[in-house]
């Protein structure tokens, strides 16, 4: 079974500019995660997705930050404009419907310069 | 609220010797409790979970941690680490109502030679 899938792996840009990652999660999870993690700390929790629907989007900074998942399969995580506080890891996550275990995927690094 | 706490940051241990890394969690509500592990520039990876029934929960690469209810703890024990348990390791726990993964901030297993 493939696990959760994103790209790109790494990620260079200046301040101001928008970049984009994506997330293919595992085959029938209906639950998608983003996180942001920082050097040294746990991930946070950013967006939650029940097949298309946010139900959980109170951590993002709606300011600069999107995200969509259109037809309830993979999603893309949006930052524009970026911000030099914004050079993190960027995890997605799934879940099985009604299922407590989340798999990640392997994270976006992004360093913003 | 829920909180988690990994008292240590870091925790040096020579190659065979045995390794227990803490985490005391804060919850009104029936929890299930997660560690997962990061090796270096990868992914976390689930390492194993306590959803009920017996306390003492087994990984298939010799970690073991217990839930203990009434110190609100879930420590992460390995009898004889090897040099490949090199990572960092996070403490989650989430309610039985809800997934959302509360992280603790990470302990860093440093296995000396």
């Amino acid at each position: 079974e493939a696990g959760v899938v994103q790209s790109p792996r790494y990620k260079i840009i200046e301040k101001k500019q928008p970049v984009a990652f994506w997330c293919n999660p595992i085959s029938g999870h209906n639950t998608l995660y983003w996180y942001r993690q920082n050097l040294g700390q746990g991930p946070e929790l950013l967006i939650r997705y029940e097949n298309e629907e946010a139900v959980d989007d109170s951590q993002l900074p709606k300011d600069r930050f999107s995200a969509e998942r259109l037809k309830g399969v993979d999603s893309t995580l949006k930052i524009q404009p970026a911000e030099l506080g914004d050079s993190a890891v960027y995890l997605c996550a799934s879940s099985a419907p009604l299922q407590e275990t989340q798999y990640f995927g392997p994270g976006t690094r992004l360093l913003v310069l | 609220a829920q909180s988690v706490t990994q008292l240590d940051s870091q925790v040096p241990v020579f190659e065979e010797a045995p390794v227990e890394l803490r985490c005391n969690y804060s919850s009104s509500v029936s929890v299930y409790l997660f560690w997962y592990v990061q090796y270096p520039n990868q992914g976390l990876q689930l390492l194993l979970k306590y959803l009920s029934g017996s306390t003492l929960v087994e990984s298939i690469n010799g970690f073991e941690a217990e839930f203990n209810k009434s110190q609100t703890s879930f420590h992460l024990r390995k009898p004889s680490v090897h040099i490949s348990d090199t990572a960092e390791y996070f403490c989650a726990v989430s309610e039985w109502s809800n997934y959302q993964l509360i992280w603790g901030a990470g302990t860093k297993l440093i296995i000396k030679p």
